[in-house]
């Protein structure tokens, strides 16, 4: 079992551009996450999707899009990166109720 | 902001003695969890406890919850150098916000050979 993955794992972007992170589970998970994690910090939620077709906002949505067209994968997307968009961004995946969150190994973005 | 604060923010220990995190948080869960995370890798899930339950084991883990005090702790006994990592503390307000995580800023724990 792949578990969560993240495409790409490392990425460096110039101020404006535009790009998409992009994150896969097979475990037939109804909810995903997007999380960053800045240096020295716990993480903190950008957006999430409690099922296909749905969003919501987290904690720092601004800047950030995602799209949740198919189940096993949810779509992070920077139209427009800015320096401070440089972390390392984590997805999660979990079933509903009292689960547990899976998370992938990471994509660290910088943003010069 | 973070829900949840940690306390120690760092922890140097032998192998073999057991180490103490403690989270506390600000609003009413419907369970707490803890996470591992190794350098440069994704959160590990070590344990969760439900808002009605007081205290959980899981091999050498031993998580309390105290909801009366918001705050819980993460026993880990008889450590050794491969549980170095930072551990996280992280509180699921429930369904209806998504079963969303809040995390704490996490405590660095290094054991010593």
């Amino acid at each position: 079992n792949a578990g969560v993955t993240q495409t790409p794992k490392f990425r460096v972007l110039k101020t404006g551009q535009s790009m998409t992170l992009l994150c896969a589970q097979d475990m037939n998970h109804e909810y995903m996450y997007w999380y960053r994690q800045d240096p020295g910090m716990g993480l903190r939620l950008i957006h999430y999707s409690v099922g296909e077709g749905t969003t919501a906002k987290g904690e720092v949505p601004d800047g950030y899009n995602v799209s949740r067209l198919k189940k096993q994968n949810f779509l992070l997307g920077l139209e427009s990166a800015a320096p401070s968009q440089t972390s390392v961004y984590f997805c999660a995946s979990k079933d509903p109720g009292n689960q547990p969150q899976h998370f992938g190994d990471g994509t660290r973005l910088s943003i010069l | 902001s973070q829900q949840g604060e940690e306390d120690p923010q760092a922890l140097s220990i032998q192998e073999g003695e057991n180490a103490t995190m403690n989270c506390s948080y600000k609003t009413s869960i419907n369970n707490l969890q803890w996470y591992r995370q190794n350098s440069g890798r994704g959160l590990v899930h070590l344990i969760l406890i439900r808002s009605n339950e007081r205290e959980k084991h899981s091999g050498r883990l031993r998580v309390t919850l105290d909801t009366s005090k918001k705050s819980s702790s993460l026993l880990i006994t008889a450590s050794r150098a491969a549980d170095t990592a930072s551990y996280f503390c992280a509180t699921d307000a429930g369904e209806t916000s998504g079963s969303r995580l809040t995390f704490g800023e996490g405590t660095q724990l290094t054991v010593n050979p």
